[in-house]
């Protein structure tokens, strides 16, 4: 099962908007609701901050806004602020024999 | 408040076995499905496998499948993995999550624990 594709790195200055896309197929992204994006501090635990493609756990900023087009999903960052850089990591259910893909990771830098 | 905390972790030689724990707190564990995650340095996460809430259902990574076996206790609270077989590759931070909801058919993580370090070397 290979990862779900999302772009290296992704940049941008405080207050400005990004979009970090996730790629995936009809089998897993395409086939189901059940994207969720996690935020990653290095040393830290992995963090929540959307689940089932749009939503919004308690606690995190409406900042942060998901979507999906087909075997497409993104997670959006507006007004991004310093504490924002982290790595952001996307995961699906699957229909393949593994059940769950994760994403091979953005890094978003704050100029 | 809720939590998952992991244990157990070191090194270990290619072929050994080791056995990884995860104590949950301030939530009602028996409820919960529960999964291990791991993120090798430098990589990426990787799912590895899951258990129902109560424990009747487990599903593996292929990667992992016929050496990795999970497990859970309800009356304690725990939830473990036995490591077997293993390999320079399975060198990684090891994650223990909690579905994010109770209840069948969900598919996030919420919340993870801070993780604890396998390291297979010779």
């Amino acid at each position: 099962q290979s990862a779900l594709t999302q772009p290296a790195s992704v940049s941008g200055s405080p207050g400005q908007s990004i979009t970090i896309s996730c790629t995936g197929t009809s089998s897993d992204v395409g086939a189901y609701d059940s994207v969720s994006w996690y935020q990653k501090h290095p040393g830290k635990a992995p963090k929540l901050i959307i689940y089932e493609v749009t939503n919004r756990p308690s606690g995190v900023p409406d900042r942060f806004s998901g979507s999906k087009s087909g075997n497409t999903a993104s997670l959006t960052i507006s007004g991004l602020q310093a504490e924002d850089e982290a790595d952001y990591y996307c995961s699906s259910y699957t229909t393949g024999s593994t059940s769950y893909v994760f994403g091979s990771g953005a890094k978003v830098t704050v100029l | 408040q809720v939590q998952v905390v992991e244990s157990g972790g070191g090194v270990v030689q290619p072929g050994r076995s080791l056995r990884l724990s995860c104590a949950a707190s301030g939530f009602t564990f028996r409820t919960y499905a529960m999964h291990w995650v791991r993120q090798a340095p430098g990589r990426g996460l990787e799912w590895v496998t899951v258990i129902s809430s109560d424990g009747g259902h487990k599903y593996y990574a292929d990667s992992v499948k016929g050496r990795f076996t999970i497990s859970r206790d309800n009356s304690k609270n725990t939830l473990d993995l036995q490591m077997d077989s293993l390999r320079d590759e399975d060198t990684a931070v090891y994650y223990c999550a909690r579905a994010g909801a109770s209840g069948v058919g969900v598919r996030y993580f919420d919340p993870w624990g801070q993780g604890t370090l396998v390291t297979v070397s010779s």
